[in-house]
């Protein structure tokens, strides 16, 4: 299948800095990429929809100045938390469909990240 | 948006039963739902999937049926292994939109 891959997979970092996380489509095109938060023990909370070229959708409740989403090319899509708290920490992991609405949805490895 | 509803949210088996897992879907427009099989730390994996247009999926010890009148699914394993041990999501989808994922079952195989 497809591949999606996400980086870092792990992150650490001090409370008020910001972290950058890349989602990558490896080897299809993805004009729409979502990236989900993650609790322990939680299912997969849907954050927001990147569309390539044009300003990400976020779910209710999340918010956009927070986590900010670029999707600047048609295989990368990146999630920036910005001014991180301890409260961000979580599983972040993105997702993407190919560009000919393939059903099927391919997920990165995930990022753990934790604020200090 | 769509609301997908999962149960139960814990299941034990023995091993060698079968172990079922339920979901509803609130959106009628939704026509994909995928079933994911997650392992502590890593990322989704799908393992069966079905379209509106179809009542009943079948892969191995792995089925999956749709209502599309009654808006739920449900995933079916059969002859469960330990190895099956494992969170599993079930989802549903508008075509080429996001996800929805159900809450997630954490389902034990005791060997």
């Amino acid at each position: 299948g497809a591949v999606v891959s996400q980086h870092p997979s792990r992150v650490i970092c001090k409370s008020g800095t910001s972290v950058k996380i890349e989602c990558r489509s490896l080897d299809f095109q993805a004009t729409t990429m979502f990236w989900y938060r993650q609790f322990p023990k939680q299912s997969l909370m849907l954050m927001a929809t990147s569309n390539e070229g044009s300003k990400a959708t976020y779910e209710q409740g999340v918010e956009k100045d927070k986590f900010l989403i670029n999707h600047a090319s048609l295989t990368l899509s990146t999630l920036t938390v910005t001014s991180a708290h301890p409260e961000d920490s979580s599983f972040y992991i993105c997702s993407a469909r190919d560009f000919w609405g393939s059903t099927e949805a391919f997920f990165g490895q995930g990022t753990r990240l934790t604020v200090v | 948006g769509e609301n997908v509803e999962q149960h139960p949210s814990t299941l034990s088996v023995q091993e060698g039963d079968s172990a079922v897992i339920k979901c509803t879907y609130s959106d009628s427009a939704s026509n994909y739902f995928p079933w994911y099989k997650q392992e502590l730390g890593k990322r989704p994996q799908l393992i069966i999937d079905i379209r509106s247009n179809v009542g009943e999926k079948k892969d191995q010890r792995i089925a999956v049926t749709l209502n599309k009148t009654a808006k739920h699914f449900s995933l079916h394993i059969t002859e469960t292994q330990p190895e099956d041990s494992a969170v599993y999501f079930c989802a549903a989808s508008r075509p080429g939109n996001q996800f929805y994922f159900g809450t997630g079952t954490s389902l034990t195989v005791i060997p």
